[in-house]
């Protein structure tokens, strides 16, 4: 069984919209949770750190539900910049990525 | 500041040649990792050092795979014998601390062809 596992998607979805990914890790002694940003043929940056209590930082929520090993990214007001794939991470002593859910922003 | 830089950004290499991939990490970062990216996946840890020290090579596929990081700044990921399931993109990272929790900052990659 693979340590995080991810919807590949596409999501496609138009401007405005509001957008959700999940992601489960299946190691439950995981510390610590991120969600990366890579843009086509880029390589990987922070977009936020996950905690328990659930952080915002602007359009973007994200959410951990340790009971259920999952986290989550809401982006609101989707926005033609948002286009990228969202890498879930999951460190347990090293950093375990998801396969990465594709997102494009249509106008 | 300078982030990580990597080189070169392009390598093609013939099947059973040897490559060498170079990380520049952030100035005074402790710690350095190593990735492989494989096409339509996420990056998959291959090693991990702290300054000089490699504590952590439990994800170098095989024993043509080697790193060092000699004075604690500047690696070099060695290929040996390059075979074609090499090709991928090799992504270095960097973060301040000697910790593994530490949030990441990554290279631009290396994009490895072995034909």
């Amino acid at each position: 069984r693979k340590e995080v596992e991810q919807d590949p998607g596409p999501f496609n979805v138009p401007e405005g919209a509001t957008v959700a990914f999940n992601c489960t890790y299946s190691n439950s002694a995981s510390q610590s949770f991120f969600w990366y940003r890579q843009d086509c043929r880029k390589e990987p940056k922070l977009l936020m750190s996950v905690y328990s209590s659930g952080n915002e930082d602007g359009r973007f929520t994200a959410q951990l539900n340790r009971a259920s090993q999952y986290i989550s990214l809401l982006i609101r007001d989707s926005k033609l910049s948002d286009s990228a794939t969202y890498l879930c991470v999951v460190n347990r002593n090293q950093f375990y990525f998801g396969t990465g859910t594709s997102l494009t922003v249509i106008p | 500041g300078a982030g990580v830089s990597q080189s070169p950004r392009y390598k093609v290499a013939k099947r059973g040649q040897d490559v060498a991939l170079r990380c520049d990490p952030i100035s005074g970062h402790v710690s350095l990792f190593w990735y492989q990216q494989a096409l339509g996946q996420g990056p998959e840890f291959l090693t991990y050092f702290q300054n000089e020290a490699q504590l952590d090579k439990s994800g170098l596929p095989s024993d043509r795979f080697f790193a060092e990081r000699p004075e604690g700044s500047v690696s070099t990921l060695k290929i040996q014998r390059t075979q074609q399931e090499d090709s991928a993109v090799y992504l270095c990272a960097s973060s301040p601390f000697g910790r593994q929790s530490d949030t990441q900052y990554f290279g631009p990659g290396t994009r490895l062809t072995v034909l």
